[in-house]
């Protein structure tokens, strides 16, 4: 089982539509979570952080569920402008070790 | 956030040359640097992780003797490619991290190398 892993996609999905990505991982010692987005021949920038307690910034809602090891992003409102590649990234075994799903794939449709 | 700078953005290099990338932390102290490769359309790879002051530590499948990676100061990172073959031709892209950055990996511009 891969430490890691996303739904690949791609999530085609209109102007104005909800969408939501999951983000499962294995290792329940990883401590810290994050959502980036990578444009197509773009480095990833980060999107948001993701809190225990769930966090949002603007459209964006992010959730951590520690018993079933997942996180989630949902984007309310799509734009065309989301259209990317969503990255989840875990930080495992404290510190040292950082590990990127595989992304998921959203084009937001006109 | 933080910024990374990575140079140069974009080389052309004949077979059998060494190309040097560069990946600088602008405002933050990088303790740990990281180097990726990624294929069109294809996830990132990570290829190496590099504190300062100590020898990177490759993933399986990476040739160090290759790929070679120095992070000789908290500022620095380089990444050299020795005697480049077509097949490594892809997008290189550095991202670090830092005490000031709170665990979250800021990630250079990237580097599209093309060897002919």
């Amino acid at each position: 089982r891969k430490e890691v892993e996303q739904d690949p996609g791609p999530f085609n999905v209109p102007e104005g539509a909800t969408v939501a990505f999951n983000c499962t991982y294995s290792n329940s010692a990883s401590q810290s979570f994050f959502w980036y987005r990578q444009d197509c021949r773009k480095e990833p920038k980060l999107l948001m952080s993701v809190y225990s307690s769930g966090n949002e910034d603007g459209r964006f809602t992010a959730q951590l569920n520690r018993a079933s090891q997942y996180i989630s992003l949902l984007i309310r409102d799509s734009k065309l402008s989301d259209s990317a590649t969503y990255l989840c990234v875990v930080n495992i075994q404290g510190y040292q070790k950082v590990t990127f799903g595989t992304g998921t794939k959203l084009q937001v449709i006109p | 956030g933080a910024v990374v700078s990575q140079h140069p953005s974009w080389v052309i290099c004949k077979s059998g040359t060494s190309v040097k990338i560069e990946c600088r932390s602008l405002d933050f102290q990088a303790t740990t640097m990281f180097w990726y490769r990624q294929f069109p359309k294809k996830s990132l790879m990570l290829m190496a992780t590099s504190n300062e002051g100590s020898k990177a530590t490759y993933e399986q499948g990476v040739e160090k003797d290759k790929f070679l990676i120095n992070h000789a100061s908290l500022t620095l990172s380089t990444l050299t490619v020795t005697s480049a073959h077509p097949e490594d031709s892809s997008f290189y892209i550095c991202s670090a991290r830092g005490v000031a950055t709170n665990e979250k990996l800021f990630f250079g511009s990237g580097t599209q190398l093309s060897v002919l």
